[in-house]
């Protein structure tokens, strides 16, 4: 079992739609969670950090995560065609400041249609 | 502000081969983490280096090695290329070496034939 797990998609939705992204995890000690944005043949872009649970909001880009039931979500509201990139969400652990090796899902792949 | 720089952008080599790609990280940034993405998958973490020593290595072979220079910049080498290390290598910088916020550049994308 993979320690981060993101369905893949192609998810694909009309300009203006309100989208929800989502990935679950095994590792109950991930205490930082990202959000990326990966246009084709780009490095990844942070678009959300979050620390331990909680909603944070920023612009159309909101992330949550309940780390009752390992799971986080970004929601992006208004969507528009320029959203259309892979989202990957990231996790890290407290490494004690050793190192801030990132642990990455699979990405979901997603189109906004105009 | 310059972002992360990678170089070569494409490099396409044989198998058994020996590869070097280089990153130059944010100015003022003194980590530099190195990464492997795969086609369709997210990107696996090979190695972190922080002043210049190493603070990560993930699950790689030891065909795999680093080094960060004084100026902070980056190498990674790749020995004896497979088939599956084809793949689109990420570098990531960060202004310290833990708890900070990673800025990736573009990737090198290797094809190994």
């Amino acid at each position: 079992q993979k320690e981060v797990e993101q369905d893949p998609g192609p998810l694909s939705v009309p300009e203006g739609a309100i989208v929800s992204l989502n990935c679950t995890y095994s590792n109950s000690a991930f205490q930082y969670f990202m959000w990326y944005r990966q246009y084709s043949r780009k490095g990844p872009e942070l678009l959300m950090y979050t620390y331990s649970s909680g909603n944070k909001e920023d612009g159309r880009f909101t992330a949550q995560v309940d780390k009752s039931s390992k799971y986080i979500s970004l929601f992006i509201r208004d969507s528009q065609p320029s959203d259309s990139a892979t989202y990957l969400c990231a996790m890290r652990v407290n490494y004690g400041g050793a190192t801030n090796k990132l642990i990455f899902g699979t990405g979901t792949l997603l189109a906004v249609q105009p | 502000d310059a972002g992360v720089t990678q170089s070569p952008t494409h490099l396409i080599k044989t198998r058994g081969q020996h590869v070097t790609l280089r990153c130059s990280p944010i100015s003022g940034h003194k980590s530099v983490s190195w990464y492997q993405q795969v086609l369709g998958q997210g990107p696996q973490f090979i190695f972190q280096y922080y002043e210049k020593e190493e603070r990560g290595r993930g699950n790689f072979p030891d065909r795999f090695s680093a080094r960060q220079f004084p100026n902070y910049s980056s190498e990674l080498n790749v020995n004896a290329l497979l088939l599956g290390d084809s793949a689109l290598y990420l570098c990531a910088s960060s202004l310290l070496g833990a708890g900070d916020t990673q800025y990736f550049g573009p990737g090198t994308r290797l094809t190994v034939l």
